[in-house]
């Protein structure tokens, strides 16, 4: 079955900085990554996806790139706030069976 | 914005007992999905559902858990004699294409079983 690594496990930044989050995929057939944010007490929430046949895809403040050769992909989140703070977890995705990494928890820190 | 609801937020129930969890996902929507998340550690998927028959179920869906959809609107999760390792955030979630977006997560029930 598909198997999902991602990192960091935490990630700290000072507001404004940057901070990339990596995740590698081990199935090819895989074909929809998409990134979910879950604050504390609450359900993962779909912040920005990309499909197989995309390489980038950024919407404001957040971009996801894919590398389907090497099967990776990456969130970048820049100007970083601490709204931004949460667990971030990747999931890769093929017909109806969703897997996700096991997240990266980013501080923020004003 | 359309939600998908999970009944009980919470659930204790003792070891050996049997739990039903509930989820109302978004009405227009077609694949239910459920998924568990102990505590501080990652998402893992259960199963899926489409077309009221599982199409994908995972390793850690064996024969003490099942799903069914009664109605037009529930989907529930039923775990026959629940052990201690059972504890978990249960989070249903739906979608209304097959893998074309990504999926509206309910806000869980956490299951503490003691």
């Amino acid at each position: 079955g598909e198997n999902v690594e991602q990192h960091p496990s935490t990630l700290s930044v000072q507001e404004g900085d940057s901070a990339v989050i990596k995740c590698t995929y081990s199935d090819s057939a895989s074909n929809y990554f998409p990134w979910y944010k879950q604050e504390l007490g609450k359900g993962p929430q779909l912040i920005i996806d990309i499909r197989s046949n995309v390489g980038e895809k950024k919407d404001q403040r957040i971009a996801v790139t894919l590398n389907k050769t090497a099967k990776h992909f990456s969130l970048h989140i820049t100007e970083t706030q601490p709204e931004d703070s949460a667990v971030y977890f990747c999931a890769a995705n093929k017909v109806d069976d969703m897997r996700f990494g096991a997240g990266t928890r980013l501080t923020v820190k004003p | 914005e359309p939600e998908v609801t999970q009944t009980p937020s919470h659930q204790v129930t003792q070891m050996g007992q049997e739990v039903i969890l509930r989820c109302v996902p978004i009405s227009n929507h077609l694949y239910f999905y459920w998924y568990r998340q102990i505590l501080g550690q990652k998402v893992e998927f259960l199963v899926s559902f489409y077309n009221n028959e599982i199409s994908e179920k995972s390793e850690i869906f064996d024969d003490q858990f099942s799903v069914e959809r009664p109605d037009g609107s529930n989907f529930t999760l039923k775990i026959r004699s629940t052990k201690l390792e059972d504890s978990a955030m249960y989070f249903c979630a739906s979608s209304e294409l097959q893998g074309a977006r990504g999926y509206t997560f309910g806000s869980g029930t956490r299951l503490t079983v003691v």
